[in-house]
C-alpha cells in the first residue's frame, strides 16, 4: 500500500459528460502529480501542484482542469470527455517540490472508459 | 528537453535465467534516473533510483541498474528471474531541462516462463 488514494477505481460515462477523479496524497506530501496512461500514449505527464499551488503543466488538454486543496487532496476534472480520454489516471505523491531526488508514491489508479 | 527510450517492448525469459531491461535517455542536464515496476492492476512502484551517487544502483526484489554516461544508458538486470517478476517495467529520466516533472518510458513488459 502506497498511501495514496484514489477514486473512483473505476468509472463508465457516455460521450460530452464531465467527471472528477479525487486523490489524496500519502501523509506529509505536498507534491501531487497526475498522470495519464494509455495504450497509444504510454504514461504522459499532465499537471503538478505543490501544496496548493500549480507548479507544471504538461500534456493536458483545455477540457481538463485539476486543484490542489488545503488539505493537499486534489481533484483532476475531466469535460466534454471524448472517446480518447479513456485511459489510467494516476495520481502520485511525493515530498518535495522537484522530481530529481525522490521517489514518487502512486495510486492503483482510476480506470476512466468513456462510451 | 528529457526523454527515455526503452528499447525492448517486450521482453521474454524463462524462469531462472538472467534478466536485461534496455533503458537509453537523453537530457541536457545531470539526470536522475528511476525504474518503477507496474504489476496488473496496480499502481507503480519504485525499483531503485540514480541520483549522482554511486553509478551501479540496488533496488528491491535483486534488481540492480548501472548508470553509464558515456552510452547514455541505465539499463535494468536481475541475475536470475522468477515468476512474480512478471510485470510492465518503466524507466524514469528527471532533470532540470524537464523542470524535474519525471519523464517516462513506454515500458517494456517482463514475460517469466515457467
Amino acid at each position: 500500500d502506497s498511501g495514496v488514494t484514489q477514486t473512483p477505481k473505476h468509472l463508465i460515462t457516455a460521450t460530452g459528460q464531465r467527471v472528477t477523479l479525487r486523490c489524496s496524497p500519502r501523509s506529509g506530501d505536498l507534491s501531487v502529480y497526475w498522470y495519464q496512461q494509455s495504450l497509444d500514449q504510454g504514461l504522459q505527464f499532465l499537471i503538478q501542484y505543490y501544496n496548493g499551488e500549480e507548479r507544471a503543466k504538461g500534456n493536458i488538454l483545455e477540457r481538463f482542469s485539476a486543484q490542489q486543496f488545503p488539505d493537499l487532496h486534489s481533484e483532476l476534472n475531466l469535460s466534454s470527455l471524448e472517446l480518447g480520454d479513456s485511459a489510467l489516471y494516476f495520481c502520485a505523491s511525493s515530498v518535495g517540490l522537484t522530481g530529481n531526488t525522490g521517489e514518487l508514491f502512486f495510486g492503483e489508479g482510476s480506470r476512466l472508459t468513456v462510451l | 528537453a528529457q526523454s527515455v527510450t526503452q528499447l525492448d517492448s517486450h521482453v521474454s525469459v524463462s524462469e531462472g535465467t538472467p534478466v536485461l531491461l534496455r533503458c537509453n535517455y537523453s537530457s541536457s542536464y545531470s539526470p536522475s534516473l528511476f525504474w518503477y515496476v507496474q504489476h496488473p492492476n496496480k499502481g507503480l512502484q519504485l525499483l531503485l533510483k540514480y541520483t549522482s551517487a554511486a553509478t551501479l544502483v540496488k533496488g528491491i526484489n535483486g534488481f540492480e541498474a548501472e548508470f553509464k554516461k558515456s552510452e547514455t544508458s541505465f539499463h535494468l538486470t536481475k541475475p536470475s528471474a522468477h515468476m512474480s517478476d512478471a510485470a510492465e517495467y518503466f524507466c524514469v529520466v528527471s532533470a532540470a531541462g524537464g523542470s524535474y516533472i519525471p519523464t517516462f518510458g513506454r515500458g517494456t513488459s517482463l514475460i517469466v516462463h515457467p
